[in-house]
């Protein structure tokens, strides 16, 4: 049982585009939402997080918006570069901070 | 910024001997660390929970006397594959909490492969 729904599966966007990743969830008590990168064979690195008192949150050019009357977040990633291609993780925890991750992104940027 | 080492990164074994993973938080303490399985293209999936001075706490479905795991500091925790077969071979992946930022951010480890031959 999938507790957090990520979508789409994989993206492509031109350099210089937007990439946008949404993921959503059930469980109420979730409150803490970080999103992960991961390249190939590496550990995932958290990229941005957010909590449920914050409707958004920038970091450079990473962005989660946090809709939690919808129980939904997303990711934007402005002005997308090569390097940005990766897989990108949603991911939820409460109180207790096991993570539930989504089933991850793809994201291939074009040059 | 926080660093989460594992070693080994990569590792081969031959079916039925144990391997030993440790997870090293290198510059802040983590009471709570997490251990993760990642197959091929597929999301991480929680293992086990492991507690600093207590046993540590498994997902259902996982075996925990096949995967042991071991907290004994608070910046040092060791998964050990125990009895390995070809179908324990998978990305190991650990995580801490540091408690001492704010909001409680969790970092990953680099991840260690484990090839059981």
């Amino acid at each position: 049982q999938q507790q957090v729904k990520q979508s789409p599966q994989s993206l492509i966007v031109q350099k210089g585009g937007i990439s946008i990743i949404n993921c959503a969830y059930e469980n109420t008590a979730f409150d803490y939402f970080p999103w992960y990168q991961q390249f190939p064979g590496k550990g995932p690195a958290l990229l941005i997080a957010i909590r449920p008192d914050v409707s958004e949150k920038k970091e450079g050019r990473f962005t989660i918006s946090f809709n939690k009357s919808a129980k939904q977040f997303s990711l934007h990633i402005m002005d997308s570069q090569p390097g940005d291609s990766a897989t990108y993780f949603c991911a939820a925890s409460r109180g207790d901070y096991k993570l539930s991750f989504g089933a991850g992104t793809t994201v291939t940027v074009r040059a | 910024g926080a660093v989460v080492s594992q070693h080994p990164s990569r590792v081969i074994c031959k079916s039925g001997t144990s391997v030993k993973i440790e997870c090293r938080s290198l510059d802040f303490q983590a009471t709570t660390m997490f251990w993760y399985r990642q197959f091929p293209k597929k999301s991480l999936m929680l293992m086990a929970t492991s507690n600093e001075g207590s046993k540590a706490t498994y997902e259902q479905g996982v075996e925990k006397d096949k995967f042991l795991i071991n907290h004994a500091s608070l910046t040092l925790s060791t998964l050990t594959v125990t009895s390995a077969h070809p179908e324990d071979s998978s990305f190991y992946i650990c995580s801490a909490r540091d408690s001492g930022q704010a909001g409680n951010t969790i970092y990953f480890g680099e991840g260690s492969w484990l090839t059981v031959v």
